[in-house]
């Protein structure tokens, strides 16, 4: 059972907008950044959003994040094939001073 | 170019040791906190295991008293001695850089297979 929470997985067609949630507790998304990973098949994890909204250099602006209170949230606009993957988020918790992830979420692009 | 790869993943029975290692090229390992994460087949991310930069380690509860990490400075390399394995060590294990408060996982190594099976 993951710390933070995240649906196992969702959906879209291409050029559409999706969302993936991230609900954890006051000890770790409520007082800390968050951060995301996209796992492309067969690959190690990237680094996508950190704290809470920034990009790294040469993530395309279509993946966005952000949080509110407990909860935290990506989406990615103008959906493309290259885009199905497994997302992950994850934040320091204070109470267990170590970093937690969600269990991920797997996108399917229909 | 910050490179991370590691190897050593094997399969082994359970009670056997084994040791992982991650060779690091366009940053020094010594000056950075370094992590191991695992990730069991078709399951999420998990931490494992963190040295900082000044030598202090911390491990995941799951893995206390039978993992260490350490780092060789000269190597530029990360370590990771796994004894007494579980057939729930069974993961792809990631090393990357990151993984302490305020400094997050901003790079990985590709994973290498550690099965643990009789």
């Amino acid at each position: 059972q993951s710390v933070l929470t995240q649906p196992p997985s969702t959906s879209g067609t291409p050029g559409q907008r999706v969302t993936i949630s991230c609900s954890g507790s006051s000890s770790n998304i409520g007082s800390n950044y968050v951060y995301w990973y996209q796992q492309l098949p067969g690959t190690a994890p990237k680094l996508l959003i950190y704290r809470n909204n920034q990009r790294p250099s040469g993530v395309p602006d279509r993946f966005s994040g952000s949080k509110s209170g407990t909860s935290a949230s990506l989406a990615i606009s103008g959906l493309r094939s290259e885009d199905e993957a497994d997302y992950y988020c994850a934040t320091w918790d204070d109470s267990l001073s170590a970093w937690v992830f969600g269990g991920g979420t797997k996108l399917t692009v229909l | 170019e910050v490179r991370l790869v590691e190897s050593g993943g094997d399969l082994v029975q359970p009670g056997e040791s084994l040791r992982l290692s991650c060779a690091a090229s366009g940053f020094t390992v010594s000056s950075n906190y370094m992590s191991w994460v695992r990730q069991a087949p078709g399951k999420g991310l998990e931490w494992v295991s963190v040295i900082y930069g000044g030598g202090t380690t911390y491990y995941a509860d799951s893995v206390k008293g039978r993992f260490t990490i350490s780092r060789h400075k000269s190597e530029n390399t990360l370590y990771l001695q796994m004894n007494s394995l579980r057939a729930e060590d069974t993961a792809v294990y990631y090393c990357a850089r990151g993984g302490a408060y305020n400094y997050h996982f901003d790079y990985w190594g590709q994973g290498t297979l550690v099965t643990v099976s009789s």
